[in-house]
């Protein structure tokens, strides 16, 4: 059974950087194409793709914030880590980590986190 | 970048009525791999369809997606009271991966 679970603040204020972890149970990010992908969805708006990072360690990012994003994996801890630099009350959303597939199956995002709502304010 | 335009934003339907949403690619998804989600008030997105057609592990027959190239459809034959949600498309051909903005579906 494959569950992710996204944690980290509730609140940052404007200028700060965002960590968020997601940690997952029921599969591992050393399979071959295995990949936890971060989304975002403002309140009352659409989804909107941040990052991704894949077992081979290959890392794709959202070009509009390409410049603000690391995302990084933790193998032994089935965790990965998105951080945002330079926060901005815009960024205020709920982000969700997801888990997608590129093997001989390519699959979209399949499992989802519960998400978490992240509001930035001073 | 792959743009997505779904239409219509919202669709006023009765349960047991068909609902048919329209999502179209700005350039051709040339491998098909287009993606439905069903997203409701608080919850997490689902998915519902992978490769354009192919219904997710557990989503009932009535849901249905179909189209290729620039043009995609889902539709839902017989709405169900737990259909009325939001629904998006997603493509996962080419990086940047790319969401639609979105068709609410609604009690009329």
């Amino acid at each position: 059974q494959i569950t992710l679970k996204e944690s980290g603040p509730t609140l940052v204020k404007p200028t700060q950087t965002l960590t968020l972890t997601c940690t997952f149970s029921g599969f591992s990010l050393t399979t071959g194409g295995v990949g936890v992908g971060w989304i975002r969805q403002p309140p009352g708006k659409a989804l909107e793709w941040l990052a991704i990072i894949y077992s081979n360690d290959d890392k794709r990012y959202s070009p509009s914030l390409r410049s603000r994003l690391t995302i990084t994996k933790d193998t032994s801890k089935n965790q990965v880590v998105l951080t945002m630099t330079n926060m901005d009350p815009v960024d205020t959303a709920t982000y969700y980590c997801a888990h997608r597939m590129v093997a001989q199956l390519v699959l979209p995002f399949n499992y989802w986190g519960q998400g978490t709502l992240v509001t930035v304010s001073s | 970048e792959i743009v997505l335009t779904q239409s219509p934003g919202t669709l006023s339907l009765s349960p047991g009525e068909r609902a048919t949403l329209s999502c179209r690619a700005s350039q051709s998804v040339t491998t098909n791999y287009l993606a439905w989600y069903q997203q409701k008030p608080g919850q997490a997105p689902r998915l519902l369809i992978y490769g354009a057609s192919s219904r997710a592990t557990g989503i009932p027959d009535r849901f249905s997606g179909s189209g290729s190239g620039t043009d995609f459809t889902l539709t839902i034959s017989r709405l169900e009271p737990e259909d009325f949600a939001a629904y998006y498309c997603q493509q996962y051909d080419s990086s940047p991966l790319t969401f639609g903005g979105g068709t609410k579906v609604e009690i009329k």
